[in-house]
């Protein structure tokens, strides 16, 4: 089955900088990957995906970019904010036309600092 | 409109205790989906429903859970005899289709879950 790494598992910034993290998966059949964040005892909230049949795809501050080739694929957050300090899952699924299970990385918890 | 809702936020159970964990999914979503998420872990699935049909119960840990969607729309996951290691928040998701290819039908939405601590 599936298996996703994610790294770091933690992550500090200063406020205004740029956070990167990112995500491997095993299985080169996967085609849509989501990006979670969880804020403390909060419920997963989707803040992006992407699909196989795209590099990259940016949404304001947030963007999301794949390597099929190196089954690799990262999110980026510039002018960090105080509040995006959250948990971040990266997960992957195969969508073959029936709705299909995420399998998630650990997390990676992000820190902005003033 | 409504998100995906839980029940019970919170559970304590005796070990040995049977519990049942409900969700509420969108109205009108088809797909709906339970996780198990161990602290400071992601979450790990356990079961599939397409309508009231169990199309994927892989993720079951043993045959002490069991999970139901009579009329395709509240699930209730139910675990027998609880032990420790099933101490845990259970998220429940929902998505509007049956998977849709290239559409925004399969985004899952997740409900706040509910944290089972078995003493």
């Amino acid at each position: 089955g599936e298996n996703v790494e994610q790294h770091p598992s933690t992550l500090s910034v200063q406020e205004g900088d740029s956070a990167v993290i990112k995500c491997t998966y095993s299985d080169s059949a996967s085609n849509y990957f989501p990006w979670y964040k969880q804020e403390l005892g909060k419920r997963p909230q989707l803040i992006i995906d992407i699909r196989s049949n795209v590099g990259e795809k940016k949404d304001q501050r947030i963007a999301v970019t794949l390597n099929k080739t190196a089954k690799h694929f990262s999110l980026h957050i510039t002018e960090t904010q105080p509040e995006d300090s959250a948990v971040y899952f990266c997960a992957a699924s195969l969508d073959t036309g029936t709705a299909s299970k995420l399998t998630f990385g650990t997390g990676t918890r992000l820190q902005v600092t003033l | 409109g409504a998100g995906v809702s839980q029940s019970p936020r919170y559970k304590v159970a005796k070990r040995g205790q049977d519990v049942a964990l409900r969700c509420d999914p969108i109205s009108g979503h088809v797909s709906l989906f339970w996780y198990q998420q161990a602290l400071g872990q992601g979450p790990e699935f356990l079961t599939y429903f397409q309508n009231e049909a169990q199309l994927d119960k892989s993720g079951l840990p043993s045959d002490r859970f069991f999970a139901e969607r009579p009329e395709g729309s509240v699930s209730t996951l139910k675990i027998q005899r609880t032990q420790q290691e099933d101490s845990a928040v259970y998220l429940c998701a929902s998505s509007l289709g049956a998977g849709l290819a290239g559409g925004s039908y399969n985004e899952q939405f997740f409900g706040p879950g509910t944290r089972l601590t078995v003493l």
